[in-house]
Protein backbone atom coordinates (compact mmCIF):
# COMPACT_ATOMS: atom_id res chain seq x y z
CA UNK A 1 0.00 0.00 0.00
CA UNK A 2 1.26 3.75 -0.46
CA UNK A 3 1.20 6.11 1.73
CA UNK A 4 2.16 10.10 2.41
CA UNK A 5 3.71 11.92 5.58
CA UNK A 6 4.10 15.62 4.90
CA UNK A 7 5.90 16.97 8.08
CA UNK A 8 4.22 19.94 9.58
CA UNK A 9 1.18 21.40 9.39
CA UNK A 10 1.89 24.62 9.50
CA UNK A 11 5.29 26.30 7.94
CA UNK A 12 5.50 30.39 8.31
CA UNK A 13 8.10 31.98 6.28
CA UNK A 14 8.64 35.44 5.12
CA UNK A 15 8.13 36.95 1.84
CA UNK A 16 12.08 36.22 0.25
CA UNK A 17 12.93 33.35 1.89
CA UNK A 18 13.22 30.16 1.13
CA UNK A 19 10.34 27.69 0.94
CA UNK A 20 10.65 24.08 1.66
CA UNK A 21 7.79 21.90 2.54
CA UNK A 22 8.73 18.25 3.52
CA UNK A 23 7.03 15.24 1.88
CA UNK A 24 8.24 11.58 2.75
CA UNK A 25 6.09 8.68 0.83
CA UNK A 26 6.24 5.09 1.26
CA UNK A 27 5.37 2.59 -1.84
CA UNK A 28 6.31 -1.08 -2.71
CA UNK A 29 6.44 -0.20 -6.65
CA UNK A 30 8.47 2.97 -8.25
CA UNK A 31 5.81 5.72 -7.53
CA UNK A 32 4.27 9.16 -9.35
CA UNK A 33 4.83 11.83 -7.05
CA UNK A 34 2.71 14.98 -7.45
CA UNK A 35 2.62 18.12 -5.65
CA UNK A 36 -1.11 19.95 -5.91
CA UNK A 37 -1.75 23.29 -4.36
CA UNK A 38 -5.59 24.30 -2.67
CA UNK A 39 -6.90 27.77 -2.16
CA UNK A 40 -9.59 28.83 0.18
CA UNK A 41 -12.30 26.84 -1.44
CA UNK A 42 -11.14 26.05 -4.39
CA UNK A 43 -10.51 22.09 -5.93
CA UNK A 44 -6.72 21.29 -6.34
CA UNK A 45 -4.02 22.72 -8.91
CA UNK A 46 -1.05 20.67 -10.02
CA UNK A 47 2.39 22.00 -9.39
CA UNK A 48 4.76 19.01 -10.58
CA UNK A 49 5.05 15.86 -10.70
CA UNK A 50 7.47 13.14 -10.77
CA UNK A 51 6.86 10.39 -13.60
CA UNK A 52 10.36 8.39 -13.15
CA UNK A 53 12.26 10.83 -15.44
CA UNK A 54 14.62 13.47 -14.11
CA UNK A 55 14.61 13.44 -10.23
CA UNK A 56 14.28 17.65 -9.94
CA UNK A 57 11.29 18.52 -10.93
CA UNK A 58 10.59 22.01 -12.08
CA UNK A 59 6.56 23.03 -11.67
CA UNK A 60 4.96 26.33 -12.08
CA UNK A 61 4.94 29.63 -9.92
CA UNK A 62 9.12 28.99 -9.74
CA UNK A 63 8.33 25.61 -7.56
CA UNK A 64 10.67 22.55 -7.94
CA UNK A 65 11.10 19.57 -5.85
CA UNK A 66 13.75 16.81 -5.86
CA UNK A 67 12.87 12.75 -6.05
CA UNK A 68 15.43 11.08 -3.54
CA UNK A 69 14.56 7.10 -3.37
CA UNK A 70 17.17 6.45 -0.78
CA UNK A 71 15.29 8.78 1.58
CA UNK A 72 11.96 7.99 0.08
CA UNK A 73 11.61 11.53 -0.03
CA UNK A 74 10.06 14.21 -2.24
CA UNK A 75 10.62 18.01 -0.62
CA UNK A 76 8.58 21.00 -2.53
CA UNK A 77 11.29 24.54 -2.60
CA UNK A 78 10.78 27.75 -3.51
CA UNK A 79 13.76 30.53 -3.68
CA UNK A 80 12.22 32.95 -2.80
CA UNK A 81 8.42 32.89 -1.26
CA UNK A 82 5.79 35.50 -2.51
CA UNK A 83 2.84 36.56 -0.78
CA UNK A 84 0.65 34.75 -3.33
CA UNK A 85 2.33 31.48 -2.37
CA UNK A 86 0.26 31.42 0.83
CA UNK A 87 -1.68 27.98 0.34
CA UNK A 88 -2.40 24.68 0.92
CA UNK A 89 0.15 22.06 -0.14
CA UNK A 90 -0.17 18.65 -0.91
CA UNK A 91 1.96 15.93 -1.98
CA UNK A 92 0.82 12.76 -3.19
CA UNK A 93 1.75 9.59 -4.27
CA UNK A 94 0.30 7.45 -6.97
CA UNK A 95 1.16 3.92 -8.54
CA UNK A 96 0.09 1.91 -11.49
CA UNK A 97 -0.79 -1.33 -10.50
CA UNK A 98 -3.97 -1.79 -12.79
CA UNK A 99 -6.09 -0.06 -10.60
CA UNK A 100 -4.81 4.05 -10.16
CA UNK A 101 -5.97 6.17 -7.57
CA UNK A 102 -3.80 8.91 -6.17
CA UNK A 103 -3.41 9.57 -2.14
CA UNK A 104 -2.35 12.29 -0.32
CA UNK A 105 -0.90 13.76 2.77
CA UNK A 106 -2.76 15.43 4.77
CA UNK A 107 -1.54 18.94 3.53
CA UNK A 108 0.73 21.63 4.64
CA UNK A 109 -0.44 25.28 5.38
CA UNK A 110 2.28 27.74 4.02
CA UNK A 111 2.12 31.22 5.61
CA UNK A 112 4.22 34.11 3.95
CA UNK A 113 4.76 36.96 6.41
CA UNK A 114 5.23 40.79 5.16
CA UNK B 1 -13.43 26.38 -20.30
CA UNK B 2 -12.78 22.56 -20.49
CA UNK B 3 -12.28 21.53 -17.11
CA UNK B 4 -13.62 19.57 -14.81
CA UNK B 5 -17.32 20.98 -13.67
CA UNK B 6 -18.91 20.15 -10.10
CA UNK B 7 -22.65 21.21 -9.31
CA UNK B 8 -23.55 22.44 -7.09
CA UNK B 9 -20.84 24.17 -5.31
CA UNK B 10 -22.42 24.70 -1.98
CA UNK B 11 -24.98 22.45 -0.66
CA UNK B 12 -26.45 23.22 2.68
CA UNK B 13 -29.22 19.98 3.48
CA UNK B 14 -31.18 18.57 6.86
CA UNK B 15 -29.58 15.73 8.52
CA UNK B 16 -31.75 12.28 7.45
CA UNK B 17 -32.14 14.14 3.78
CA UNK B 18 -30.74 12.99 0.57
CA UNK B 19 -28.31 14.70 -1.80
CA UNK B 20 -26.95 14.13 -5.34
CA UNK B 21 -24.00 15.70 -6.67
CA UNK B 22 -22.71 16.22 -10.28
CA UNK B 23 -19.58 15.63 -12.17
CA UNK B 24 -18.78 16.67 -15.65
CA UNK B 25 -14.86 15.68 -16.48
CA UNK B 26 -12.78 16.93 -19.06
CA UNK B 27 -14.53 15.30 -21.95
CA UNK B 28 -11.61 12.93 -23.60
CA UNK B 29 -10.82 11.49 -19.80
CA UNK B 30 -12.51 7.91 -19.74
CA UNK B 31 -10.75 8.09 -15.80
CA UNK B 32 -13.30 9.71 -13.22
CA UNK B 33 -12.79 9.93 -9.56
CA UNK B 34 -14.16 11.14 -6.52
CA UNK B 35 -12.89 12.25 -3.38
CA UNK B 36 -13.76 13.76 0.15
CA UNK B 37 -11.94 15.81 1.89
CA UNK B 38 -12.63 16.81 5.26
CA UNK B 39 -11.29 20.96 7.42
CA UNK B 40 -7.58 20.71 7.56
CA UNK B 41 -7.23 17.03 5.81
CA UNK B 42 -6.27 16.06 2.72
CA UNK B 43 -8.61 14.37 0.22
CA UNK B 44 -9.73 10.99 0.50
CA UNK B 45 -10.43 8.61 -2.06
CA UNK B 46 -13.74 7.33 -2.16
CA UNK B 47 -14.50 5.47 -6.27
CA UNK B 48 -13.36 5.35 -9.17
CA UNK B 49 -14.44 4.91 -12.85
CA UNK B 50 -12.95 3.33 -15.51
CA UNK B 51 -15.68 4.99 -18.31
CA UNK B 52 -19.29 3.70 -16.97
CA UNK B 53 -17.61 0.79 -14.90
CA UNK B 54 -16.88 1.17 -11.18
CA UNK B 55 -13.97 -0.09 -10.17
CA UNK B 56 -12.30 0.81 -6.73
CA UNK B 57 -14.64 1.85 -3.99
CA UNK B 58 -13.12 2.71 -1.07
CA UNK B 59 -14.06 1.02 2.40
CA UNK B 60 -14.92 4.81 3.18
CA UNK B 61 -17.65 4.93 0.85
CA UNK B 62 -20.59 3.19 3.01
CA UNK B 63 -23.97 1.63 2.04
CA UNK B 64 -25.63 5.17 2.29
CA UNK B 65 -23.36 6.39 -0.53
CA UNK B 66 -23.95 5.52 -4.13
CA UNK B 67 -22.09 6.81 -7.10
CA UNK B 68 -22.51 6.04 -11.32
CA UNK B 69 -21.71 6.66 -14.23
CA UNK B 70 -24.01 5.91 -16.64
CA UNK B 71 -22.57 6.44 -20.40
CA UNK B 72 -18.94 7.01 -19.09
CA UNK B 73 -19.29 10.82 -19.29
CA UNK B 74 -20.56 12.66 -16.20
CA UNK B 75 -21.15 11.14 -12.82
CA UNK B 76 -23.55 11.41 -9.79
CA UNK B 77 -22.60 11.10 -6.11
CA UNK B 78 -25.86 10.46 -3.85
CA UNK B 79 -25.37 10.11 0.05
CA UNK B 80 -28.74 9.35 1.08
CA UNK B 81 -30.12 9.77 4.75
CA UNK B 82 -27.48 12.42 5.45
CA UNK B 83 -25.61 12.63 8.69
CA UNK B 84 -23.59 15.41 10.18
CA UNK B 85 -20.59 13.58 9.86
CA UNK B 86 -20.85 13.83 6.21
CA UNK B 87 -20.16 17.09 5.82
CA UNK B 88 -17.04 17.58 3.72
CA UNK B 89 -15.89 18.81 0.37
CA UNK B 90 -16.68 16.55 -2.21
CA UNK B 91 -13.79 16.65 -5.18
CA UNK B 92 -14.24 14.98 -8.41
CA UNK B 93 -11.13 14.67 -10.59
CA UNK B 94 -10.71 13.08 -13.98
CA UNK B 95 -7.71 11.90 -16.13
CA UNK B 96 -6.90 9.97 -19.26
CA UNK B 97 -6.26 6.43 -19.72
CA UNK B 98 -2.44 6.04 -17.52
CA UNK B 99 0.02 5.95 -20.38
CA UNK B 100 3.91 5.91 -19.69
CA UNK B 101 3.94 9.30 -21.77
CA UNK B 102 3.53 10.93 -18.40
CA UNK B 103 -0.40 11.81 -18.62
CA UNK B 104 -0.80 10.50 -15.01
CA UNK B 105 -2.10 13.32 -12.81
CA UNK B 106 -5.59 13.50 -11.97
CA UNK B 107 -7.61 17.22 -12.89
CA UNK B 108 -9.65 18.20 -10.37
CA UNK B 109 -13.14 20.62 -10.32
CA UNK B 110 -13.64 23.08 -7.47
CA UNK B 111 -15.71 20.46 -5.22
CA UNK B 112 -19.45 20.76 -3.92
CA UNK B 113 -19.02 21.78 -0.36
CA UNK B 114 -21.70 19.82 1.81
CA UNK B 115 -23.01 21.20 4.68
CA UNK B 116 -25.71 18.87 6.84
CA UNK B 117 -27.39 20.93 9.83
Amino acid sequence: AQSVTQLGSHVSVSEGALVLLRCNYSSSVPPYLFWYVQYPNQGLQLLLKYTSAATLVKGINGFEAEFKKSETSFHLTKPSAHMSDAAEYFCAVSVNTGGFKTIFGAGTRLFVKA
Amino acid sequence: DTGVSQDPRHKITKRGQNVTFRCDPISEHNRLYWYRQTLGQGPEFLTYFQNEAQLEKSRLLSDRFSAERPKGSFSTLEIQRTEQGDSAMYLCASSPTWTEAGNTEAFFGQGTRLTVV
